[in-house]
């Protein structure tokens, strides 16, 4: 069964950093999405992206975050100087018509 | 704005119990209504769904029904096994809008 990927599982990294956070999603999805959950807290939705542009974001989404779908497979998430606030769980989702969306394993960001 | 809210968590039952989780939701819109479950390690997996008012979602045992008088989308099911154990969430989508809006998770244990 198709799944949606995410590497690394654990990325450590040090405050102010650009840290890059990778997902395939699958393969003939046409929607993808970041979302992040902060230990203990509720998983939150950062952004969504269709047709090679950001369709929707949030405001925790702001100008240190980027997205890119580079190569037809790859949807990427770039923090471009990272802060303790940033330490998360990252998931990335994928849907084909904006109906159930399919997760990732997430991708687990400790900074220090 | 459009909330989620969870019973708390962590929740331990025996093996064969009966298990409710208790979600209640504050909505603008028309939401269609999900739970996800999370099992150790891995992503969030569509458990069921409802998109309108009075429909049942069910999926392995599991069943939830929508109650826009209450609010609510409970999830039910008659006899819990250890291999339930994991995170449960709670989600809604607003007709219209990209992004889920997720409870904060519950967390189960099923003892044998």
């Amino acid at each position: 069964e198709p799944e949606v990927t995410q590497t690394p599982s654990h990325q450590v990294t040090q405050m102010g950093q650009e840290v890059i956070l990778r997902c395939v999603p699958i393969s003939n999805h046409l929607y993808f999405y970041w979302y992040r959950q902060i230990l203990g807290q509720k998983v939150e939705f950062l952004v969504s992206f269709y047709n090679n542009e950001i369709s929707e974001k949030s405001e925790i989404f702001d100008d240190q975050f980027s997205v890119e779908r580079p190569d037809g497979s790859n949807f990427t998430l770039k923090i471009r100087s990272t802060k303790l606030e940033d330490s998360a769980m990252y998931f990335c989702a994928s849907t084909f018509a904006r109906d159930e969306q399919y997760f990732g394993p997430g991708t687990r960001l400790t900074v220090t | 704005g459009d909330s989620v809210t969870q019973m708390e968590g962590p929740v331990t039952l025996s093996e064969e119990a009966f298990l409710t989780i208790n979600c209640t939701y504050t909505a603008t819109g028309y939401p269609s209504l999900f739970w996800y479950v999370q099992y150790p390690g891995e992503g969030l997996q569509l458990l069921l769904k409802a998109t309108k008012a009075d429909d049942k979602g069910s999926n392995k045992g599991f069943e939830a029904t929508y109650r826009k008088e209450t609010t609510s989308f409970h999830l039910e099911k008659g006899s819990v096994q250890v291999s339930d154990s994991a995170v449960y969430f709670c989600a809604l989508k607003i007709q219209g809008a990209q992004k889920l809006v997720f409870g904060q998770g519950t967390r189960l244990t099923i003892n044998p």
